[in-house]
């Protein structure tokens, strides 16, 4: 059974890069078929999809945050990251990373890491 | 890309049934049979309760179902719970890679 744990620094400064990981157990983030995906939500508010990567490497990501969001794997701890850039207070929101299924739905999601924008 | 539409919130009590709408366009809920459903509880992740439009996973009770007319994606919760109480959002595959999530509705069990 696939568990996602994500991790963050919690408070970032306005024009900052944040980074975050997402730990992956039960499942090789390189083998077969699997896509995973980072998703975010302010508070009170519904979630955002932000990008997803596939076990080959290839991106996708929201139009509205293509320029600032990197999703990238790393085999040897099997982990996914996401740089996210320039960030503003607009950014403040749950960051959560989440599995693909073969029918394009999430599941399952880790439990996200609170991301605070603030100088 | 604009996010899926949804009713901000709806009621019932134990016993009744509901529906949830969540409206898109021809670029993602109508053109695509991808539209999925998450329940979420105050501070918890999200979980997904309907895929493919219509499919329940195994662990998920069977008076939870979908459907899609168009570009309207619906929820029906039938024999409600006071458990059954949280927010519910739609998402649609959206082509290009792409999914978009709806804004959510607050689903208050009287």
């Amino acid at each position: 059974q696939v568990q996602l744990q994500e991790s963050g620094p919690g408070l970032v400064k306005p024009s900052e890069t944040v980074s975050l990981t997402c730990s992956v157990s039960g499942a090789a983030i390189r083998s077969g078929d699997n896509f995973w995906s980072w998703i975010r939500q302010p508070a009170g508010k519904g979630p955002e999809w932000i990008g997803r990567i596939y076990a080959s490497g290839s991106t996708s990501y929201t139009p509205s945050l293509k320029s600032r969001a990197t999703i990238s794997l790393h085999t040897s701890k099997n982990q996914i990251s996401l740089r996210l850039s320039s960030v503003t207070a607009a950014d403040t929101a749950v960051y959560y990373c989440a599995t693909v299924t073969g029918s394009s739905a999430f599941d399952p999601w880790g439990q996200g890491t609170l991301v605070i924008v603030s100088s | 890309q604009s996010a899926l539409t949804q009713p901000a919130s709806v009621a019932g009590s134990p016993g009744q049934s509901i529906t949830i709408s969540c409206t898109g366009t021809r670029s993602d809920v109508e053109n695509y049979n991808l539209v999925s459903w998450y329940q979420q509880h105050p501070g918890k992740a999200p979980k997904l309760i309907i895929y493919e439009g219509d499919k329940r996973p195994a662990e998920v009770s069977n008076r939870f179902s979908g459907s899609k007319s168009g570009n309207t994606a619906s929820l029906t919760i039938s024999g409600l719970q006071a458990e059954d109480e949280a927010n519910y959002y739609c998402c649609s595959y959206a082509g290009s890679s792409t999914w978009v999530f709806g804004g959510g509705t607050n689903l208050a069990v009287l």
